[in-house]
């Protein structure tokens, strides 16, 4: 079992730009989170994905977007990049219902994203 | 809604010493709280988590917490210190039956001192 896996690892991108971040859960996973991680922070939560619908948003902009497709992998976009999105991006899995449903999240190594 | 707060943003060890990271929670319903690792460059790994039942739980690598509602606190704790302990930890809690999102703290950095 890969576990979660991000693509890319590393990625840099001017201000103004867009970007897409890639998720694949873990095996048996149907449920994806993204969080947001600054220099120096803890994570913070962007939003949540089940059966292809966004079913949970922090307290993120709406150039913050993602999607689900039907293998339960999942995408992060962001539009018009600012200085302050640089960060390390993680997502993490989860399954819906059975054991480790409410508990357990497993995240992935992240992709850290450099705005310049 | 629920918070985190980390005591110390860093916290320096000797190797074998105890170590103690401080974690206290708000939450106006039942928490889930857990514990993550993380080393340089990797994501979070799990250490160890309280749902329910015994307020002592034991993880990974010899770290255990306790959860006490009256202090509102989930500390986490390890006898003896290696030098490969050294990473960041972070507290985080849910909540209880509808673990969606994790409200993580800021985190305390842990050095281990030959």
């Amino acid at each position: 079992d890969a576990g979660v896996t991000q693509s890319p690892t590393h990625l840099i991108k001017t201000r103004g730009q867009q970007v897409t971040l890639r998720c694949s859960p873990k095996s048996g996973h149907d449920t994806v989170s993204w969080y947001q991680q600054a220099l120096g922070q803890g994570p913070q939560f962007i939003f949540q994905y089940y059966e292809e619908e966004e079913r949970q948003r922090g307290n993120f902009p709406d150039r913050f977007s993602g999607h689900q497709f039907p293998n339960y992998s999942s995408e992060l976009n962001v539009n018009a990049l600012l200085l302050g999105d640089s960060a390390l991006y993680l997502c993490a899995s989860r399954p819906d219902r059975g054991p480790g449903w409410n508990t357990e999240a497993f995240f992935g190594q992240g992709t850290r994203l450099t705005v310049v | 809604a629920q918070s985190v707060t980390q005591l110390g943003s860093h916290v320096s060890v000797s190797e074998g010493a105890l170590v103690l990271l401080r974690c206290n929670y708000s939450s106006s319903v039942p928490p889930y709280l857990f514990w993550y690792v993380q080393y340089p460059n990797q994501g979070l790994q799990l250490l160890l988590k309280y749902t329910t039942g015994a307020t002592l739980v034991k993880g990974i690598n010899g770290f255990e917490a306790e959860f006490k509602k009256s202090e509102t606190s989930f500390h986490l704790t390890k006898p003896s210190a290696h030098m490969s302990d050294a990473a960041e930890y972070f507290c985080a809690v849910t909540r209880s039956g509808s673990a969606r999102q994790l409200t993580f703290g800021s985190g305390t950095q842990l050095t281990v001192l030959p």
